[in-house]
């Protein structure tokens, strides 16, 4: 069965702090895909990126980077100069090919306050 | 704004109430999926639909039932409301095609049920 951890529950900051959550997922799958989505306090569900399980690229877009190691199932999200706009509940998720279609399985979160 | 539309944003019934709630994919797409938020279960994949018909299913109770419209928009349909059933409702959507394309999400609706 698929599974998602976000061990890190909550994280707090100051501003400008770097800040990496970290999520690890099992899955019997040898694709699959890896996602991360973010919840502002106003509480809809942003899409911020999308992995592969063939592309160990790391990735950077501004000031959000991301670290898939397959060896250690991990898909790490790192913000550099954490700002207030950052505050959010950030889940991980795993596609689930099995099933026709594209279900997802999430973490259970990790809310990061970042304190000005 | 990721395009798709959720109705009502929010939703106050009783226990033994039924309610429905609705949802418009984003232009172009096919799949809808809803899933629910709670503070115990987290987000939880319930049923998803492709172009009117049922695709997969994940923990969705029996008094729960959705369909897909020919419009493509989707209501899912929540009876005997139980107070364990308050949550917030996520409507997401995806384009046709292979390939796993990420779920755009709707603003939710917030159910209370008293």
């Amino acid at each position: 069965a698929q599974k998602v951890t976000q061990a890190q529950t909550e994280i707090s900051v100051v501003e400008k702090e770097d800040v990496t959550l970290d999520c690890v997922y099992e899955t019997r799958d040898t694709t699959y895909y890896l996602f991360w989505y973010k919840q502002p306090p106003s509480g809809e569900l942003v899409f911020l990126i999308r992995r592969n399980s063939f592309d160990e690229q790391n990735e950077i877009s501004g000031r959000y980077s991301w670290n898939f190691q397959k060896s250690t199932s991990s898909f790490n999200f790192t913000i550099t100069a954490s700002q207030v706009v950052d505050s959010a509940v950030y889940f991980c998720a795993l596609s689930d090919l099995n099933n026709a279609g594209n279900m997802l399985t999430f973490g259970g979160g990790t809310r990061l306050m970042v304190k000005p | 704004d990721s395009g798709v539309t959720q109705t009502p944003k929010h939703l106050i019934t009783a226990t033994g109430q039924r309610v429905t709630l609705r949802c418009s994919p984003r232009s172009g797409d096919l799949s809808v999926y809803w899933y629910q938020q709670s503070l115990d279960q987290g987000l939880q994949f319930l049923i998803q639909y492709y172009n009117g018909e049922e695709r997969a299913k994940g923990n969705i109770l029996e008094r729960f039932s959705a369909q897909q419209f020919p419009d493509l928009h989707s209501e899912l349909n929540l009876s005997s409301l139980e107070l364990g059933d308050s949550a917030l409702y996520f409507c997401a959507s995806s384009p046709p095609g292979t390939g796993v394309s990420p779920l755009h999400f709707g603003n939710g609706t917030r159910l209370t049920v008293t």
